[in-house]
């Protein structure tokens, strides 16, 4: 079973259009991430959350619309898409929301995303 | 401020050799840092961790030096194997709650 589980793992759309990308964990932790990876690898938080509540929004536009159904999925929508939107996408989830040895993020395998 | 990097340093090492992998981190308040691994087509997975009140901390085959006077992180990994081969972060957190990445570089292991 895959602890940080994301789909699509590929996505391929136009500009203008919208897509989620959806991220389930199963290892029982509180606390969801969404990252962005771009093309030179550099790797940026977008979002946080814990026990479903938003706790960390990095100045990420208001196109991008996270939603966390419960504590185990946190979904990323992102509308009218441009195409510096092209990047990898990671879900992580830590124990909670305190970084230590114990609680820190384990990633998912990543969702690539790329807007033509 | 963040450690931004315009483009992504490679270190080529022979298999069998040592490898040290150099991390300048921006905040001097952070207080824990962490090494991730990234393969190809996977995400990060982490390495080895050390806090502020530590100078260096050891694994299997992996060794992270804190420099708190320059900011400077380095990883160490002793006898080098293709295994290796990925791209290497650290990350730096003083808030607790969130980490910043490094640039990345890129380890490739040569027979």
């Amino acid at each position: 079973d895959t602890a940080v589980s994301q789909t699509p793992k590929y996505l391929v759309t136009q500009m203008g259009n919208d897509k989620s990308i959806k991220c389930e964990q199963n290892l029982g932790h509180d606390t969801m991430y969404w990252y962005k990876q771009d093309s030179k690898k550099f790797l940026k938080i977008m979002f946080s959350y814990n026990n479903k509540e938003l706790i960390i929004n990095e100045t990420v536009p208001n196109r991008f619309s996270p939603k966390s159904p419960d504590k185990a999925h946190l979904n990323l929508h992102i509308n009218s898409l441009e195409l510096g939107d092209s990047a990898v996408y990671f879900c992580a989830s830590s124990q909670d929301l305190v970084l230590a040895g114990g609680s820190l993020p384990f990633f998912g395998e990543g969702s690539r995303l790329t807007v033509l | 401020g963040e450690s931004v990097g315009l483009h992504l340093p490679t270190l080529s090492v022979q298999e069998g050799d040592n490898s040290i992998i150099n991390c300048a981190y921006s905040n001097s308040a952070s207080d824990y840092f962490i090494w991730y691994k990234q393969e190809s087509g996977k995400g990060p997975q982490f390495i080895i961790d050390i806090r502020s009140n530590m100078d260096k901390r050891q694994g299997q085959r992996v060794t992270v030096l804190l420099n708190k006077t320059v900011k400077h992180l380095s990883l160490q990994i002793a006898a080098t194997q293709p295994g290796d081969s990925a791209v290497y972060f650290c990350a730096e957190s003083y808030s607790t709650d969130k980490l910043i990445f490094g640039t990345g570089t890129r380890l490739q292991v040569f027979p």
